[in-house]
């Protein structure tokens, strides 16, 4: 089916571990959004790909990096985690202004 | 700076009540508007969306929003909730500035049986 693809489900890692959320569509969407979603603070933006090739921070980009690999593919990467990283992550892809698709979500645990 | 206003962060209804969840906007220029809602466990799925033609848009499962833009303003309303309308619903608008996505905080409905 058509959508936006994200892995892994689910993920524990201790502090100062790294790990690379991946996040692909096959919509041929040229933007494509990371958000984290922490209880009582809705949706924040983490870091977002207006087109191949382009990457610009979010609302809440500290401790995270980016890679637009193609236009299909958009990764988060932590490189450090800290507890403050637990979290339920979002992928989700535009085309224009019209509206987003959004993956399954990460839940990460960072103990 | 663009923005997203939804004026409740809980609801909390029992079935059969009609629900309205305000959702007002700052941005003068033309917008896109949605409605999102997140089942508990679930992913964000999109409830309805207005482009352009007629302010009132029907969306699924029995929901609507009426766009008014003298008040910058894009209501959900539903006149009958289902105890499986408990959810986190997420107004968003998008401009025709930057196309970024920009989102009020979601409200968190729930539905006494």
């Amino acid at each position: 089916n058509a959508g936006v693809t994200q892995t892994p489900k689910f993920q524990v890692l201790k502090t100062g571990q790294s790990m690379t959320l991946q996040c692909a569509q096959d919509m041929n969407h040229n933007s494509m959004y990371w958000y984290r979603q922490d209880p009582g603070m809705g949706l924040r933006l983490i870091y977002y790909s207006a087109s191949e090739g382009t990457t610009d921070k979010g609302e809440v980009p500290n401790g995270y990096n980016v890679s637009r690999l193609n236009k299909r593919e958009f990764s988060l990467r932590l490189e450090s985690a800290a507890p403050s990283q637990t979290s339920v992550y979002f992928c989700a892809s535009t085309i224009g202004g019209r509206g987003a698709f959004f993956g399954q979500g990460t839940r990460l645990t960072v103990v | 700076a663009q923005s997203v206003s939804q004026h409740n962060h809980h609801v909390i209804l029992s079935e059969a009540a009609s629900l309205e969840l305000g959702c007002n906007y700052s941005y003068g220029g033309t917008v896109n508007l949605f409605w999102y809602v997140q089942y508990p466990g679930q992913h964000l799925q999109l409830l309805l969306k207005y482009f352009s033609g007629d302010p009132l848009v029907k969306g699924i499962k029995g929901f609507e929003a009426e766009f008014i833009k003298s008040k910058f303003s894009f209501n959900l309303r539903k006149p009958s909730v289902q105890w499986s309308d408990t959810a986190e619903y997420f107004c968003a608008v998008i401009s025709d500035s930057n196309y970024q996505l920009i989102w009020g905080a979601g409200t968190k409905l729930i539905i006494k049986p």
